[in-house]
């Protein structure tokens, strides 16, 4: 079974920062997609950038880029110039043959 | 693009009644939609997967008598919870997948909050 771990309940930030959010996955597969979605308090989950694991080149949405290194089965997210509006639970997030798998999430708060 | 509805935002009904929820792809034709349940500060637990015109997938422990999902069209999904009880309060997400263009991406609706009473 597919796990995603995220190990960082909460982090925060300051403003204009850069802030970098972990997460690890286990699998045995080897062609899959990665994700990360952002949870504001409306609770509507946004897509914030998806990898497939089949690129070796690491995907980058504006200020959202991630490091993905697949042998060690790693996909953190760097978040850089960190607006108040980035506030939000951040979902690592795993899927294989439409089967998606959540980490526990990370709460970033962005100060001020 | 990509834009998923869920009716209604929120609910409140008495225990032993049956509730259904609407989960609509606005602007594309979903392959494959699936539904969530979420705790307060906990992640998204995956309850079913449905394709349209077949039988949904439940998850081990969800049970489908209770938790009755209809897909109907490649834009409409229904989840109704029969008999709810007190218990069944949460938020139920839904979501949808297009398979394009990069496949297994699931754009997710704004979620219902129910409460049973």
């Amino acid at each position: 079974a597919q796990t995603v771990t995220q190990s960082q309940p909460e982090m925060s930030v300051q403003e204009a920062e850069t802030v970098t959010l972990s997460c690890t996955y286990d699998t045995s597969e080897n062609n899959y997609y990665l994700f990360w979605y952002k949870q504001p308090p409306s609770r509507q989950m946004i897509l914030v950038i998806r990898q497939e694991a089949y690129k070796q080149q690491n995907a980058t949405e504006n200020r959202f880029s991630v490091n993905f290194q697949k042998a060690a089965k790693s996909f953190s997210l760097k978040i850089s110039d960190s607006q108040l509006g980035d506030t939000a639970m951040y979902f690592c997030a795993f899927t294989y043959n439409n089967d998606m798998r959540f980490g526990a999430g990370t709460r970033l708060t962005v100060k001020p | 693009g990509a834009v998923v509805s869920q009716h209604p935002s929120r609910v409140i009904c008495k225990s032993g009644t049956s509730v259904k929820i609407e989960c609509r792809s606005l602007d594309f034709q979903a392959t494959t939609m699936f539904w969530y349940r979420q705790f307060p500060k906990q992640s998204l637990m995956l309850m079913a997967t449905s394709n349209e015109g077949s039988k949904a997938t439940y998850e081990q422990g969800v049970e489908k008598d209770k938790f009755l999902i209809n897909h109907a069209s490649l834009t409409l999904s229904t989840l109704t919870v029969t008999s709810a009880h007190p218990e069944d309060s949460s938020f139920y997400i839904c979501s949808a997948s297009t398979g394009l263009p990069i496949p297994e991406t699931q754009y997710f609706g704004p979620g219902t909050r129910l409460l049973v009473l």
